[in-house]
This record gives structure tokens, sequence and C-alpha cells, in this order.
């Protein structure tokens, strides 16, 4: 069965600076990826999602994450953040229909 | 503009109360989840139907139980409710035809406490 670790459970970051988010998976399959983010009282949106292709893949408000097949790997980054960012971040695994596993999530927090 | 709404942002409970959490979507979507999100395990599974009267259990069905009677509504209910049940509960909906990398679409989540 398939599985998602996320390092990290809290990540400050100063607003502006650099972040990465980790996530690595298990899985004795092909994978499709996703990251969602939770911004604070609401439910999760979709971020970005690896499907097939091109390992670097963008999403919306400025965030991208790399697929490393051989590390297991599907971190996310972005190279400004912003106050805005300030929410918690899950990434998840798929291989069979409809059933996605979620990470433990990560709360990212920005700093003035 | 996709919408999944949930019944109640927040609800509190008495131990051994039936508990009914209302899920509806506007998106026409054969397929809806009920996932219960908890610090640290992040979202888990309880329950999913991949049309209307169909459900499957998902990784932690005790003490749940659900109803699709209408393609938009999903339910969940908890048929006595205990303190182990507080948390949150998200409902979510995506499209079958597209199969696993369809996007799920969330609700805003209820925040249920059972004393």
């Amino acid at each position: 069965a398939q599985s998602v670790t996320q390092l990290d459970s809290q990540v400050p970051v100063f607003e502006e600076a650099p972040v990465e988010l980790r996530c690595n998976y298990s899985s004795s399959v092909s994978v499709y990826l996703f990251w969602y983010v939770q911004y604070p009282n609401q439910g999760l949106q979709l971020l970005l999602k690896y499907l097939s292709g091109s390992t670097l893949v963008k999403g919306i408000n400025g965030f991208e994450a790399e697929f490393n097949k051989s590390q297991t790997s599907f971190h996310l980054r972005k190279p400004s953040v912003h106050i805005s960012d300030t929410a918690e971040y899950f990434c998840a695994v798929t291989t069979s229909y409809d059933k996605v596993i979620f990470g433990p999530g990560t709360s990212l927090s920005v700093i003035p | 503009d996709v919408k999944v709404t949930q019944s109640s942002r927040y609800l509190v409970k008495r131990t051994g109360e039936k508990v009914f959490l209302e899920c509806v979507q506007d998106m026409d979507h054969e397929n809806m989840f009920w996932y219960r999100q908890d610090p640290g395990l992040g979202l888990r599974l309880i329950y999913f139907s991949y049309d209307v009267k169909m459900k499957e259990k998902g990784d932690i069905p005790e003490g749940y139980s659900v109803s699709r009677e209408k393609k938009e509504r999903f339910s969940l209910i908890l048929e006595s409710a205990s303190t182990n049940q507080t948390s949150m509960y998200l409902c979510a909906s995506n499209r079958r035809s597209g199969g696993p990398v369809e996007t799920q679409y969330f609700g805003p989540g209820t925040r249920l406490l059972v004393l």
C-alpha cells in the first residue's frame, strides 16, 4: 500500500524568503501526486498535480513542485512567500481508482 | 464556480446522540467522499460513493454510515456519537470520467465536538 510522509509538521519562514515543503511517498507502482492547500477556516483546494511528462510542475500562486522518482519525493517550493501563503499544505498520492492517500500536513507560517 | 457546501460549520453534540452531517455539490459529480481531519494524521477516508445509492468503505468506517439518495447529496451519519469522533469532517466530490487523477473539490468542513 502507498503512503505519504511530510517530514516537517511546522515551517516558519519570513515574508519574501524562499520555502520548500518536503514530501516523500512509498509505492510499488506508478503514482500520481498532488499538493493541496487549506487556508484558515476553509476546505482544501488543489495547488498542483503531477500526472506524467515533465517532472517540474507549476501550480497556482507561484508554487511549483518537482517529481523525483529515484528519491520518491515531490517537494513543493516557492521562491518568495507572502503573508497570504500562511496555510496547511497536504501532499497526496494515488495509484488506484479515486482513493487518494493524504500526508499528515505541513503548517506554513509566514512571519512579517 | 464549483461549490461543495456542508450543512454546519460547527456542531456540538452529546455522547450517544445520532448525528447527521450533510454535504451538497452543484457540479454534477459522480463521486463523493467523507474524510476526517485530525492534527498530525492528515485526512483519512471514512466512506465514498461513486453513484446514487452506492457506497464503499474507506479506511476508518467504524462508527459511521452514509446515505446517498440523490446525486448531489451525500450524508454522513454517526449512529451513536462518541468523544473520539470529535474532529473536523470534510466532504469532497469529483468526476469519475478521468479516474484517479481527477481533482477533488472540498467543502469548508464541519467541526464536530462530542461532549
